[in-house]
């Protein structure tokens, strides 16, 4: 089954305690994006990759790093969270045929930070 | 830069009135693609429908139908004889083609909550 994996898909946390956020997908796709969704702002691209090793700053990336090591992996990191980074995290994986390849969202991570 | 505008907040209805989410979009580019994206209460984003800035067509899927239109950047989507089910946060998304698509960035509204009573 195609599908974008996330994990945890729930995570309380505390202001400066490092974080990973994993995202796999299985459909060899090269573009993979991180989203973060607020009330009331929608959805907001935080980072995105083109391809292995080529990462890049997506709208809203002051906090975060990422890195492509592998196709399928694409996993968000937060090395000092902070509370503003409360929110509703989804990964989204797609080919490169312009925007004409559907974007697979993963079912998100609801991270809080204390 | 691409904007999108959804200026319902949230529309209450009773079961099987239709119900009409407007969109409308901003962007500097002739080619882009314009979605649709429900979120039911569990959270996941689904899926529900793509369109080509070329292609000014109507969609009708089932209970669900798109208008397209580029003279006024509107896409609305409405939900004919709603039912409880299709309570759900709704997301317009615009994407723009070619290098400048930053990895096929969407560029969400705010989002539309609909709730339907029975």
């Amino acid at each position: 089954e195609a599908q974008v994996t996330q994990n945890p898909r729930y995570l309380i946390t505390v202001t400066g305690k490092k974080l990973t956020v994993t995202c796999s997908q299985n459909m060899n796709h090269e573009y993979m994006s991180w989203y973060r969704q607020d009330p009331g702002l929608g959805l907001r691209q935080i980072y995105y990759s083109m391809n292995v090793e080529v990462t890049d700053k997506g709208d809203v990336p002051e906090g975060y790093k990422v890195s492509r090591k592998e196709k399928r992996n694409f996993p968000l990191i937060l090395e000092s969270p902070s509370p503003n980074q409360t929110s509703l995290y989804f990964c989204a994986s797609s080919l490169p045929a312009g925007a004409m390849g559907s974007q697979y969202f993963g079912p998100g991570t609801r991270l809080t930070v204390l | 830069a691409q904007k999108v505008t959804q200026a319902q907040t949230e529309i209450s209805v009773v079961e099987k009135e239709d119900v009409t989410l407007d969109c409308v979009y901003e962007t500097r580019d002739t080619t882009y693609y314009l979605f649709w994206y429900k979120q039911p209460p569990s959270g996941e984003l689904v899926f529900l429908i793509r369109r080509n800035s070329f292609d000014e067509q109507n969609e009708i899927s089932g209970r669900y139908s798109w208008n397209f239109q580029k003279s006024t950047s509107s896409f609305n989507f409405t939900i004919t004889a709603s039912q409880v089910v299709d309570s759900a946060v709704y997301f317009c998304a615009l994407s723009e083609a070619g290098i400048k698509a930053a990895g096929n960035k969407l560029t969400f509204g705010g989002g539309t909550r609909v709730l339907v009573k029975p």
